[in-house]
């Protein structure tokens, strides 16, 4: 059975950096084709794709953001950490990390998310 | 603003069949199979729905399913159940450096 949690700070203040970390199990980010994105979701708005890591290392941001994220993983510990840098009002939102299968494209299991809101 | 465009809201009786649109591009929905369809019920996660255009995951009700038509990929819920009232997005790859997107959502209403 596989199940992802994010975990990290509820409330950062402007130009902070907000780190957040996706802990999964039911799956190893060492099997080859498995990924773990991140997307999130301003309150009340869409969902909005950020980030990919796959099994490999290989990392994929949204160009947007790009500048200001960062996503590693610890295999050992079955956790995927990301990083946005000068954080910014706009960037309050709930934050999920979620599992991608072998060669797949969909995100078929969700971590429950994270709020995060941004104020000083 | 999306990459993929979803009308705001839909709405229907219990019984009834509805459909959602996503329109993209041919970067997107029309150059390849692979749109995917998520359910998310306020305060909770999104849920996988339909994957692969008109895939549906193990445990996801036949009432669900996916279709596209060149640039335009669409969800249809037939014998809607007021428990299919929720916010639904769709998603694609895409060969652009964004790699994933999603559209702007469509609130469904059980009447």
């Amino acid at each position: 059975q596989i199940t992802l949690k994010e975990s990290g700070p509820t409330l950062v203040k402007p130009t902070q950096t907000l780190t957040v970390t996706c802990t999964f199990s039911g799956f190893s980010l060492s099997t080859s084709g498995v990924a773990v994105g991140w997307i999130r979701q301003p309150p009340g708005k869409a969902l909005e794709w950020l980030a990919l890591i796959y099994w490999d290392d290989d990392k994929r941001y949204t160009p947007s953001l790009k500048t200001r994220l960062t996503v590693t993983k610890d295999t050992s510990k079955n956790q995927v950490v990301l990083t946005m840098t000068n954080m910014d009002p706009v960037d309050t939102a709930t934050y999920y990390c979620a599992h991608r299968g072998v060669e797949v494209t969909e995100f078929d299991y969700w971590g429950q998310g994270t709020l995060v809101t941004v104020s000083s | 603003q999306s990459a993929l465009t979803q009308p705001a809201s839909v709405s229907g009786s219990p019984g009834q069949s509805i459909t959602i649109s996503c329109i993209g591009t041919s970067s997107d929905v029309g150059g390849y199979n692979y749109v995917s369809w998520y359910q998310q019920h306020p305060g909770k996660a999104p849920k996988l729905m339909i994957y692969d255009v008109s895939n549906r995951p193990s445990g996801v009700s036949n009432r669900f399913s996916g279709s596209k038509s060149g640039n335009t990929a669409s969800l249809t819920i037939s014998g809607l159940q007021a428990e299919d009232e929720a916010d639904y997005y769709c998603s694609s790859y895409t060969n652009s450096s964004t790699l994933v997107v999603f559209g702007g959502g469509t609130k469904l209403t059980v009447l």
